[in-house]
């Protein structure tokens, strides 16, 4: 089945620093990634679409200049958090679809911890 | 009114009952439905898609839609304890099919 390898599954930063996340679809191409945080408990927020070759989508309510998306390639998309505070704290995970229409196959996901 | 709305839970059952959870969604026009399961501290996974009028049974999973209703269910026969997780209910709507409006999740806790 499809697969999207997330990395890395879990970091400690001190706070201002900035952390890269990658999403990789291993075994097809994703013109589009999807991107969520989930505090504890609570439900998926969606943050960002990426899509291959162009200009993230950002939720409203979203920083892009704080959370920087680069889809560069079919197989690969990231996630920077920029000047990392201790509220950024939370579980990101990427997602990505297989086919036009049916669901998603979502990555490991990355505890962010900023200190 | 949320997209699509899930009663938040916790829902309890014993081990080997069945657990039925609902799902209703606002865009009459969505096309695609899902579950997923979330279990404590990980990533979602894709348990079941539905796409047309009826149920759909996959093992102990059986996906019921009513389009009509705008109503998606999930049942879970012979309910066993590792079945305990959250899990969400998602639909494409017809505004924008290619990105899944999620629901909040049930809890769901299978008690041996």
């Amino acid at each position: 089945g499809a697969v999207v390898s997330q990395h890395p599954s879990r970091v400690i930063c001190k706070s201002g620093t900035s952390v890269k996340i990658e999403c990789r679809s291993l075994d097809f191409q994703a013109t589009t990634m999807f991107w969520y945080r989930q505090f504890p408990k609570q439900s998926l927020m969606l943050m960002a679409t990426s899509n291959e070759g162009s200009k993230a989508t950002y939720e409203q309510g979203v920083e892009k200049d704080k959370f920087l998306i680069n889809h560069a390639s079919l197989t690969l998309s990231t996630l920077t958090v920029t000047s990392a505070h201790p509220e950024d704290s939370s579980f990101y995970i990427c997602s990505a679809r297989v086919g036009t229409a049916g669901g998603y196959t979502f990555g490991s996901g990355t505890r962010l911890t900023v200190v | 009114q949320k997209e699509v709305e899930q009663n938040s839970g916790p829902l309890s059952v014993p081990e080997g009952a069945i657990a039925s959870l609902n799902c209703t969604y606002s865009d009459r026009g969505s096309q695609s439905f899902f579950w997923y399961r979330q279990y404590s501290g990980k990533s979602p996974e894709l348990i079941m898609s539905i796409y047309s009028n009826g149920d759909k049974e996959d093992g102990r999973f059986t996906a019921q839609l009513n389009k009509a209703s705008q109503y998606v269910s999930l049942l879970i026969r012979d309910s066993q304890p590792s079945d305990s997780a959250t899990y969400l209910c998602a639909v494409n709507p017809y505004t924008n099919a290619g990105k899944s409006t999620f629901g909040d999740g049930t809890t769901l806790t299978v008690k041996p």
